[in-house]
């Protein structure tokens, strides 16, 4: 079974540029996830999506940041403009989404690095 | 909300030696609780996961866990260390309503030979 596919690995840019990042979950997960890791930090939920609906971007600086999943498949986080401190690893995550008990495991991509200079 | 706290960011161990990586959290419902561990430029990768079932649970790579409700802990051990056993561990709580992870800031293991 293929994994979460995540693209780029790394970003270089500099401030007040734009960036996107692509994400790819594993076929057949309703649920989608970005993450942001600071360095010597934990994960920080972005946003979630359920199918191409989100249900969580309370954390998401939506003044700058924006995401979408259309078709309820891949995703694109986009910044715009960066920011020094948005410096970070971009993980992208998937579950299955069947809602039907419990918490279900989320499968993590290998994120996208980015530098912002 | 909910919440864990991993205490001590770095931990060194001799090859062979016992891992143990400390896990407090907080929450307001029964927990859900991860440790999910993060090689060099890699994703994260479930180690094990409780859900309320048995309150020692066995995981990937020898890795265990054991709940303890009273002490609101959830610590990960392992027996003897392998070099490959390097890599950074994050401990994560859910409560379970809407699948939300929050993670701790992690714990780098390094094993010395």
């Amino acid at each position: 079974e293929a994994g979460v596919a995540q693209s780029p690995r790394y970003k270089i840019i500099e401030k007040r540029q734009s960036v996107a990042f692509w994400c790819n979950p594993i076929s057949g997960h309703a649920t989608l996830y970005w993450y942001q890791q600071i360095l010597g930090q934990g994960p920080k939920l972005l946003i979630q999506f359920q199918n191409n609906g989100v249900v969580d971007d309370s954390q998401l600086p939506k003044d700058r940041f924006s995401a979408e999943r259309l078709k309820g498949v891949d995703s694109t986080l986009k910044i715009q403009p960066a920011k020094l401190e948005d410096s970070a690893v971009y993980l992208c995550a998937s579950s299955l989404g069947t809602r039907l008990a419990g918490v279900e495991t989320q499968y993590f991509g290998p994120g996208t690095r980015l530098l912002v200079l | 909300a909910q919440s864990v706290t991993q205490l001590g960011s770095h931990v060194s161990v001799s090859e062979g030696a016992l891992v143990l990586l400390r896990c407090n959290y907080s929450s307001s419902v029964p927990p859900y609780l991860f440790w999910y561990v993060q090689y060099p430029n890699q994703g994260l990768q479930l180690l094990l996961k409780y859900t309320s079932a048995a309150t020692l649970v066995k995981g990937i790579n020898g890795f265990e866990a054991e709940f303890k409700k009273s002490e609101t802990s959830f610590h990960l051990t392992k027996p003897s260390a392998h070099m490959s056993d390097a890599a950074e561990y994050f401990c994560a709580v859910s409560d379970g309503g809407d699948y939300k992870l929050s993670f701790g800031a992690g714990t780098t293991v390094t094993v010395r030979a």
